[in-house]
């Protein structure tokens, strides 16, 4: 049992260059989100998904695209690398029901990102 | 929607010294509450959390957190720290939404 994957570990992007993060998560959980985390402010809340085929905006989404096409996969797109995305970005999933609030969130080791 | 606030940026304690860790929320209704704690370049690790019920509650490595609700407050605490426990430490909040709001985190530096 794995849990929380994501690669790569490190990436550094040119200015106008894409990528794609992966996030895989083997505990067949529901929910999965993308956070953003700067020095000295928390985790910011990029995209969330709710299961398969569902996802939604968080609090920064600009920038960034995600789809869920099964359970396990939650990729984040960056189209155009600006260097205020460098950061690390962390994947995370939890098991949820709607309107029942948030459970505990399992996150994976991370993607640290620089943009040059 | 919710948010949280940890005063401290952060914190020294010695060695075997008690620690408290404070933590203050905003939502208008019962939260659900969650520490974590990250070590240096890696992921978050849950520490404990409060949903409902006794407002004391235990979690791993030692921690408690006690829920306040007149205060707004969930404050992680441990008697006796140990060298391994220094690292970066996150209060959460979330509701019945689908949203998890962090605070900026306390980072914790344990002197010998």
């Amino acid at each position: 049992n794995a849990g929380v994957t994501q690669t790569p570990k490190f990436r550094i992007l040119k200015i106008g260059q894409s990528m794609t993060l992966q996030c895989t998560q083997d505990m067949n959980h529901n929910y999965m989100y993308w956070y953003r985390q700067d020095p000295g402010m928390g985790l910011k809340l990029i995209y969330y998904s709710v299961g398969a085929g569902i996802t939604d905006k968080g609090e920064v989404p600009n920038g960034y695209n995600v789809s869920r096409s099964t359970t396990e996969d939650f990729p984040l797109r960056l189209e155009l690398a600006a260097p205020s995305q460098t950061s690390v970005y962390f994947c995370a999933s939890s098991y949820g029901e709607l309107g029942t609030g948030v459970h505990e969130q399992y996150f994976g080791p991370g993607t640290r990102l620089t943009v040059t | 929607a919710q948010s949280v606030t940890q005063p401290d940026i952060h914190i020294t304690v010695s060695e075997g010294a008690s620690l408290e860790l404070r933590c203050n929320y905003s939502y208008g209704a019962t939260p659900y509450l969650f520490w974590y704690v990250q070590s240096p370049g890696q992921g978050l690790q849950l520490l404990l959390k409060y949903f409902s019920g006794d407002t004391l509650v235990q979690g791993i490595k030692g921690f408690e957190a006690e829920f306040k609700r007149s205060q707004s407050s969930f404050n992680l605490r441990k008697p006796s720290v140990h060298w391994s426990d220094a690292a970066e430490y996150f209060c959460a909040v979330g509701g019945n939404n689908n949203d998890m709001r962090f605070g900026a985190g306390t980072r914790l530096t344990v002197k010998p």
